[in-house]
């Protein structure tokens, strides 16, 4: 049982360089998150989806884009990566009705130069 | 949206209890509180969730007073690898995140430090 799966687990981007994140659960969630956490600081809400082809902004959704077009995949992309969104992503989910609690993979961890 | 405040470190050695208080003055009717713990390199692992009054399971209890404008995670005995950041949270069980922004926000944590 994978539970929550993120892939890269790390990266290394120049500035203005794209990629996606991509999140996968096998738990059949219809909640999925997108958290950054960064150092010394709690995790913040970058975007979230009640389900497959829906997605909504959290807290701080600047510079990120999401798509959620199969139920089991989240996935989050930086279109021109800033040296501001080095970070450490976190993907979450959770099962109906969604809120808590939160099922979270292990994090990639995004540095841009 | 409860906004909550929790220590920001704690000291601690094997096989002592550990009690960590978290403030939600501004806590809704509708909203539960839940922790988590969180390993470095790892995402945060749920703990346990409560309403009111008294919730235990095999790893951790937690205690709500009657105005429910506080909880104390309790862990009871902790060993070395009790070593994390451990976050109190606030918000609804249920759904219907609103459009406006998220319903759940992750404060800075307590980083519990046992010692040997």
């Amino acid at each position: 049982n994978a539970g929550v799966t993120q892939t890269p687990k790390f990266r290394v981007l120049k500035t203005g360089q794209s990629m996606t994140l991509l999140c996968a659960q096998d738990m059949n969630h219809e909640y999925m998150y997108w958290y950054r956490q960064d150092p010394g600081m709690g995790l913040r809400l970058i975007h979230y989806s009640v389900g497959e082809g829906t997605t909504a902004k959290g807290e701080v959704p600047d510079g990120y884009n999401v798509s959620r077009l199969k139920k089991q995949n989240f996935l989050l992309g930086l279109e021109s990566a800033a040296p501001s969104q080095t970070s450490v992503y976190f993907c979450a989910s959770t099962p109906p009705p969604g809120g808590q609690p939160q099922h979270f993979g292990d994090g990639t961890r995004l540095s841009i130069l | 949206l409860a906004k909550t405040t929790q220590p920001i470190s704690m000291d601690s050695y094997e096989g002592q209890e550990v009690n960590i208080t978290c403030s939600h003055n501004n806590i809704a009717t509708n909203d539960y509180i839940t922790w988590y713990q969180q390993f470095p390199s790892q995402g945060p692992r749920f703990i346990i969730q409560g309403y009111k009054t008294k919730v235990t399971n095999e790893v951790a209890s937690l205690f709500i007073p009657a105005d429910r404008k506080s909880s104390t995670l309790s862990l009871p005995r902790v060993s070395l690898s009790d070593t994390a950041v451990y976050y109190c949270l606030v918000g609804d069980k249920s759904p219907m995140i609103k459009a406006a922004g998220n319903k759940l926000t992750f404060g800075g944590g307590t980083r519990v430090l046992v010692k040997p």
